[in-house]
């Protein structure tokens, strides 16, 4: 079946660390994404790529790197710098609509919950 | 910049009663989408429904639908019948409709409101 697998499910960072969260989809989509989920805040988004070799800043970006060599992988490092990177992190990737004939625009993957040690 | 307001945190529903959610939004532009979406304890993001702000008629999915005030920026939730399994975290999301294929496709959440239905 097509998706969205990420992993870890759960990540321990120390202090002073950098963590890579991976997400992978076999979805042949075009865009995906990275969202940060805190309680009562919903979902804010840290990055995201359009094409293969690029990719845009989100609304809180500050502490997160990204790379998309790949169509189908858009890892996440929660770096050092990330004061406060205790959250639970989802990926998500999408058809471009004007050609996407599915109902769900956005696929998301399961998680993965990042707590610091 | 777009905006999503979700102003009911949490809400309560007997089983089999109906329950309305409620989400407004804030934006400049004129073409563009809006999700609900839920996600239950197991924190799989799952779409409930879809809305074309092009589109009048309301949006309808078995025993959810939404009732879209364009004019007033209003996108509520109506879920019929509630169900225990229908006791979630839901979250309205707004996507500004891209021009030709260009555009982020990017979503603007609300901060949720959490849903429980009582046996």
């Amino acid at each position: 079946d097509g998706g969205i697998t990420q992993s870890p499910k759960y990540l321990f960072r120390k202090e002073g660390q950098n963590v890579t969260l991976s997400c992978e989809q076999n979805l042949n989509h075009d865009a995906m994404y990275w969202y940060r989920q805190d309680p009562g805040q919903g979902l804010r988004l840290i990055y995201y790529s359009q094409i293969v070799n690029d990719f845009q800043k989100g609304d809180i970006a500050e502490g997160y790197s990204v790379s998309r060599e790949k169509k189908e992988s858009f890892p996440l490092t929660v770096t050092s710098a990330q004061k406060n990177p205790t959250a639970f992190y989802l990926c998500a990737s999408i058809y471009h609509i004007p050609r996407g004939s599915s109902n769900q625009p956005q696929h998301f993957g399961d998680g993965t919950r990042l707590s610091i040690l | 910049a777009q905006t999503v307001t979700q102003s009911q945190p949490e809400m309560s529903v007997q089983e089999a009663e109906t329950v309305t959610l409620s989400c407004t939004y804030d934006t400049s532009e004129n073409n563009y989408y809006l999700f609900w979406y839920k996600q239950p304890p197991s924190r799989q993001m799952i779409l409930v429904i879809r809305q074309e702000a092009y589109k009048q008629q309301n949006a309808t999915e078995n025993r959810f639908s939404v009732n879209f005030q364009k004019a007033a920026k209003s996108f509520s939730l109506k879920i019929s019948d509630s169900q225990l399994g229908d006791t979630a975290m839901y979250f309205c999301a707004f996507m500004i409709r891209p021009y030709s294929g260009a555009g982020s496709y990017q979503l603007t959440f609300g901060k949720g409101t959490k849903l429980s239905v009582i046996p």
